[in-house]
């Protein structure tokens, strides 16, 4: 299973753009890159998945560079309550369930 | 709706007394899985089931006991609880096919033994 690194903190203000860059040096083929949101006392909740180039849905955006040796989430314009600890995961794709592990995460605190 | 149900939410027990901690999801999932969350050690799992009579041990199995005796069910059993086990745990649950951890996370327990 891919080792994951992440910051383990970050701060940002309201309505600014946050990266959050995760480094995957050991990634496989057949690996997903995976985000997950958690804020405090609840289970974490799903963000967005890729596997190369670009992914948007209506929450954020997901980069991979052409190496897949890491990743990065991008929140656009955010709130006060995109206050979250953000998982960066990397496994294997369908059928490959194994061992999961999510790691410390990145905590994010958005200041007003 | 579809979700995944934690049984109970908050629990207070005594060292060696047996409990279970129940997790039930309504969204025909193959694939269920326990984590327990530390302050500084993000989600570790405890242990994972691909379907119905197949479990695995996650990174932190000792002294933790699970059975998946039907699709929906995927109970947590402590049969001797210590403090050490004191912790926030999750239930997760996901359809194999559908990419790899498209999970849907269970509100939580948190489990305080003294």
């Amino acid at each position: 299973l891919a080792k994951t690194t992440q910051p383990i903190s970050m701060d940002s203000y309201e309505g600014q753009e946050v990266n959050i860059t995760c480094s995957h040096n050991n990634i496989a083929t057949n690996d997903y890159i995976t985000w997950y949101q958690q804020f405090p006392s609840q289970g974490p909740r799903f963000i967005i998945q890729g596997y190369k180039t670009k992914v948007t849905n209506e929450v954020a955006s997901l980069f991979i560079p052409a190496d897949r040796k890491s990743s990065t989430l991008s929140l656009p314009r955010v709130s006060l309550s995109d206050t979250a600890v953000y998982y960066c995961l990397v496994g294997e794709g369908s059928g490959g369930y194994q061992k999961v592990t999510f790691g410390t995460g990145t905590k994010l605190q958005v200041i007003p | 709706e579809a979700q995944v149900t934690q049984n109970p939410r908050y629990l207070i027990t005594v060292t060696g007394k047996k409990l279970t901690v129940t997790c039930s999801q309504n969204m025909n999932h193959e694939y269920m899985s326990w984590y327990r969350q530390d302050p500084g050690l993000g989600l570790r799992q405890i242990y994972y089931s691909m379907n119905v009579e197949v479990t695995d041990k996650g990174d932190v199995p000792e002294g933790y006991k699970v059975s998946r005796k039907e699709k929906r069910n995927f109970p947590l059993i402590l049969e001797s609880p210590s403090p050490n086990q004191t912790s926030l745990y999750f239930c997760a649950s996901t359809q194999t096919d559908r990419g790899p951890y498209g999970y849907t996370f269970g509100s939580g327990t948190r489990l305080t033994v003294v």
